[in-house]
């Protein structure tokens, strides 16, 4: 089955320790993408990646580190997460440009709070 | 920087009855691709609809339709005979073909009244 999967699906946890939010896809997607939805504010982007070791920053890129080493893997680290990290968090992927139609397939989300 | 608008925070509509959500967005780009994103209470994200800036014709899936009038930077979704499943929270999304960023609006929450 084709799907876009993150981990974990929910985590407490407190201000300063080092996190990581895995997000993995099966569909040979090139574009791999990271928002993160706050209520009133819609889903911001916060860092994307058109292919392997290709990364760049979004919209709130602050307090968030990316790496793109594989294909198919694109996690977020939260080096030293703060409060207002709390939040709902997405993994996306799509085609490349010269590929797709621009459609994001995206993950079950990831909902965070940071103590 | 492309912005976009979600000037309705929540809709209600009853059952079988037409409702249209409204989207405004800016860009001086010309390649673009516009979206309908649907998040039901389980969260999941889900495409609706999709629309390429340079095809005049709108698009339409079942009971999905869109009105795009690109000269105006609007993308309205109208969705016909409303069922209690399209109960759910409505993005719309820009997506500018040569960097492939996005940017999404704040979400119109929809609710559909049996």
């Amino acid at each position: 089955e084709a799907q876009v999967t993150q981990n974990p699906r929910y985590l407490i946890t407190v201000t300063g320790k080092k996190l990581t939010v895995t997000c993995s896809q099966n569909m040979n997607h090139e574009y791999m993408s990271w928002y993160r939805q706050d209520p009133g504010l819609g889903l911001r982007q916060i860092y994307y990646s058109m292919n392997v070791e290709v990364t760049d920053k979004g919209d709130v890129p602050e307090g968030y580190k990316v790496s793109r080493k594989e294909k198919r893997n694109f996690p977020l680290i939260l080096e030293s997460p703060s409060p207002n990290q709390t939040s709902l968090y997405f993994c996306a992927s799509s085609l490349s440009r010269d590929r797709g139609t621009g459609e994001l397939f995206f993950g079950e989300g990831s909902r965070l709070t940071v103590l | 920087a492309q912005t976009v608008t979600q000037s309705q925070p929540e809709m209600s509509v009853q059952e079988a009855e037409t409702v249209t959500l409204s989207c405004t967005y800016d860009t001086s780009e010309n390649n673009y691709y516009l979206f309908w994103y649907k998040q039901p209470p389980s969260r999941q994200m889900i495409l609706v609809i999709r629309q390429e800036a340079y095809k005049q014709q709108n698009a339409t899936e079942n009971r999905f339709s869109v009105n795009f009038q690109k000269a105006a930077k609007s993308f309205s979704l109208k969705i016909s005979d409303s069922q209690l499943g399209d109960t759910a929270m409505y993005f719309c999304a820009f997506m500018e073909t040569g960097t492939y960023k996005y940017i999404f609006g704040t979400g119109t929450r929809l609710k559909v009244l049996a």
